[in-house]
């Protein structure tokens, strides 16, 4: 158990449709980060939050949207979900940037 | 197109065997990491390099990354079955943007 909690571990949901992944850091960590992994793509990094605020962006698109919290959690939200969106998502935490990172076991998406 | 190219994709080897994974790229790395990941859990860190040159050893696994921050690879001696997993390496830059390669899927029989 890495400490990273994921929610919900399985969603399916219709093309078109509007879904948000919630995450829990480990207690103390300041640093969140949201991939995506999918058997064609591999992991590929999205964004990275650092209490509170964004400060690295990789290949999120733009129907796709992050936050951080003021409590340090952070939701993922997927927007206009298109079948390619169907994905195992992962949230990973961190103490601070340069410091191990912490995967949760992530939220399937299957997209219908 | 992969950032970080691993080689091979698939590899499916006899408990005791040794054998070594590539990660590639053409992109300087402030540091790489490797990762192990088990069907249905997320990857777990096995080790950092920050170092061109350097080699960490853990257990039976070595990693060295190259002298030009380019590319690594990860060497199992005697493979056991609980390596099996898929073996993901990782290039950062700034330490906080970290790019996957697409994997090495490990298979040990025993």
């Amino acid at each position: 158990d890495s400490g990273v909690t994921q929610t919900p571990k399985h969603l399916i949901t219709a093309t078109g449709q509007r879904v948000t992944l919630r995450c829990s850091p480990r207690s103390g960590d300041l640093s969140v980060y949201w991939y995506q992994q999918s058997l064609d793509q591999g992991l590929q990094f999205l964004i990275q939050y650092y209490n509170g605020e964004e400060r690295a962006k990789g290949n999120i698109l733009e129907r796709f949207s992050a936050q951080q919290f003021p409590d340090l959690h952070s939701e993922l939200n997927l927007s206009s979900l298109e079948l390619g969106d169907s994905a195992l998502y992962f949230c990973a935490s961190s103490v601070d940037e340069g410091n191990t990172i912490y995967f949760g076991e992530g939220s399937w998406l299957t997209v219908v | 197109t992969q950032l970080l190219e691993q080689s091979p994709q698939f590899l499916s080897i006899q408990e005791g065997e040794n054998l070594t994974v590539y990660c590639n790229s053409s992109s300087v790395f402030s540091s790489l990491q490797w990762y192990r990941q088990e069907p249905g859990e997320g990857p777990v860190l096995l080790v950092t390099v920050v170092t061109g040159g350097e080699v960490k050893k853990l257990k039976r696994l070595t990693f060295q990354f190259g002298d030009a921050r380019k590319d690594s690879s990860l060497h199992i001696t005697a493979a056991q079955p609980g390596d099996t997993g898929l073996y993901l390496c990782a290039g950062g830059y700034n330490f906080n943007k970290f790019y996957f390669g697409s994997g090495t899927k490990l298979n040990v029989k025993p």
